[in-house]
């Protein structure tokens, strides 16, 4: 069974400074790799997605996320953050054949000024 | 995503009540799904379509009913409210490109349900 671990529930960054957000998965084939991202009292936004290719994906709003097959992880960064940023992210795993997301439990980005 | 569309929006219902969320998408994607969010939890799958013929079972269905009445329009059914099924309920569709096998998936404003 697929899995997503998110191992920080919540981040607290100051406006301007570079922001890594962790994601861990299991899965034993070529998993399918999203970010995704909430604001309050929003849906959930597509930022970003892996299927194939080159291992660094670019996304809306400035973030990427790069992933690495040897760490199993897919984290997602901005180099500068702004206020507006400051919401639920949430990364999910999918696969070929597999067509049901699997979400990790979120983390809360709190940007200060 | 405004092509995903959900109503009602919020919602206020006593235990033991019938209800109805519902769906609707303009994007013509074949496929649709319902997840419930709670806190901590991240969000989990209780019911998916891959057509009007095909409906399947997600992790979490006990206590839910589904309905699919057009390519369109995908229905989520508490046919007896109970408190733990507060939550804040997302529909989804995807597009899954021929051949391929990668979808992604798109998601509504959400409905929020108070269940007292």
């Amino acid at each position: 069974a697929q899995s997503v671990t998110q191992p920080d529930i919540h981040i607290t960054v100051s406006e301007g400074a570079s922001l890594e957000l962790r994601c861990n998965y299991s899965y034993g084939a070529t998993p399918y790799l999203f970010w995704y991202v909430q604001s309050p009292g929003q849906g959930l936004q597509l930022l970003l997605k892996y299927f194939s290719g080159d291992t660094l994906v670019q996304g809306i709003k400035g973030f990427e996320a790069e992933f690495k097959r040897s760490q199993s992880s897919f984290n997602l960064r901005k180099p500068s953050v702004h206020w507006s940023d400051a919401a639920e992210y949430f990364c999910a795993v999918g696969s070929f054949g597999n067509e049901k997301l699997t979400f990790g439990t979120g983390t809360r980005l709190t940007i200060i000024p | 995503d405004a092509d995903v569309t959900q109503t009602p929006r919020n919602r206020i219902t006593k235990t033991g009540k019938r209800i109805m969320l519902e769906c609707s998408q303009t994007k013509g994607h074949d496929r649709m799904y319902w997840y419930r969010q709670d806190p901590g939890l991240g969000l989990r799958l209780i019911y998916y379509s891959f057509d009007v013929k095909d409906i399947n079972k997600g992790e979490i269905s006990d206590g839910y009913s589904v309905s699919r009445q057009a390519q369109a329009k995908f229905s989520l059914s508490l046919e007896s409210a109970i408190p733990n099924q507060t939550a804040l309920y997302f529909c989804a569709t995807s597009d899954r490109l021929a051949g391929q096998g990668e979808e992604t998936q798109y998601f509504g404003p959400g409905t929020r349900l108070l269940v007292l």
